[in-house]
This record gives structure tokens, sequence and C-alpha cells, in this order.
């Protein structure tokens, strides 16, 4: 059983602060991994997509990826309260097709 | 920009009636996948399609059918809808299945939000 875990939070940070996420996946041969947002009552919004170990860096959000380690983080800096939402962690690996593994969402409150 | 449509935003049906929740996808994808939502569960793949015809089983594929009969729309099927299927119910699909190009990239449709009586 592929299986990606966060933690379920909430994290409450305050505005203007770093956001710290992380996400850890147990099946080694995992290759793409994604962050994605959600409001309430929305759907999932894909906001990075990382392939390799390292940084990547979209505006206010970096994704870090070790692989070695077996975890993914997404930092969002000078956090704003409309940044409040679930973030899902998502992990692809070849073995299935590319079909996504999620992690059960950490909820971020970012308090003004 | 990829369009992933669901035919309900909200749905009301009772215990053992037949619910079709239909996705279309306007980009010519052939990937197409089924999940559904639940509270401190995440999301949970019911059924996925790789191709008009072709269905594989997901994670949670009991009590739940699929129907691909053209490439651009993937249907999900409760033959006798029950209580604990009351979720919200995610289409999604991605371009491709290149890993390292973004075509594997999902792109969700709505949601259609189930409520079984």
């Amino acid at each position: 059983q592929k299986e990606v875990e966060q933690n379920s939070g909430p994290l409450s940070v305050p505005e203007g602060a770093i956001a710290s996420l992380n996400c850890t996946y147990s099946d080694r041969g995992s290759q793409s991994f994604f962050w994605y947002r959600q409001y309430s009552g929305k759907s999932p919004e894909l906001i990075m997509s990382i392939y390799s170990n390292g940084d990547k860096e979209d505006g206010r959000f970096t994704a870090q990826l070790n692989k070695a380690s077996q975890y993914v983080s997404l930092l969002i800096r000078d956090s704003q309260p409309s940044d409040s939402a679930t973030y899902l962690c998502a992990v692809a690996t070849m073995e299935y097709g590319n079909k996504l593994v999620f992690g059960a969402g950490t909820i971020l409150r970012v308090k003004s | 920009d990829v369009k992933v449509t669901q035919s309900s935003r909200y749905l009301v049906k009772r215990t053992g009636e037949k619910v079709f929740l239909e996705c279309v996808q306007d980009m010519d994808h052939e990937n197409m996948f089924w999940y559904r939502q639940d509270p401190g569960l995440g999301l949970r793949l019911i059924y996925f399609s790789y191709d008009v015809k072709m269905k594989e089983k997901g994670d949670i594929p009991e009590g739940y059918s699929v129907s691909r009969e053209k490439k651009e729309r993937f249907s999900l099927i409760l033959e006798s809808a029950s209580t604990n299927q009351t979720s919200m119910y995610l289409c999604a699909s991605p371009p491709g299945t290149g890993e390292k190009d973004g075509t594997d990239t999902q792109y969700f449709g709505p949601g259609t939000r189930l409520t079984v009586l």
C-alpha cells in the first residue's frame, strides 16, 4: 500500500510569516510530486509540481524535494489570509501509471 | 487551458437509486480519473481509464462502475446508491503520461457533492 502522510493541522501562522508544510511518502519509486491547494467546497487546484531533488520556486511558493529521505515540502513566504486553505500533497509513480496517491491534507490558517 | 467539467455540482438521491455522474474533458486527453473525497481521508481513487472502453479499478471500486464510450467522457455509476456513498466526487484528467514534462499533472473538475438519503 503506497502511503502519503501529512500533518492534518491546523497550522496557524501570522500574516507575513513563512508557512512550512511537510509530506512524507513510502514508495521509493515515486517520481512526480505535486502540491494542490483546496478551498472549502472547491476542487483541488495545482500550485506546484516537482520532479528532481532540490528546490523549485514559483513566486511566494517553494517546493523542496528530498528523495533519499522521502519527503517533499512546501514553503509559503509572506503568508496572506487568502492562503488559508487545505494543502494536499500528491505523489505519482510509474508503477501505477501515474495514478496519484494523495495525503489527507494539511489545513493552513493565516491570521491577520 | 485544460477544462474538466462535471454534470452536477450538487445531487441528492435516495438509497437504492442508480446514479450517473458525468465528467467531460475538452482537451483530447487519454487518461481520466474518478476520486471521492471525505473528511480526514483525503482523495481516494475509485476508477481510472487510459483509453476509450478501457477501465481499471482504483483503491475503492466496490459499489461503483464506470463507462468510457467516448474519449472525452468518463461516467461514474452507482448501481444502487447507499448512504455511505455520500461524498464529494472529483473527476481529473492529465494531458498525458509524461513524468517530467508536466503532462502527468492532473487537473480537477469542480466536483459533485452527492448526498444519498
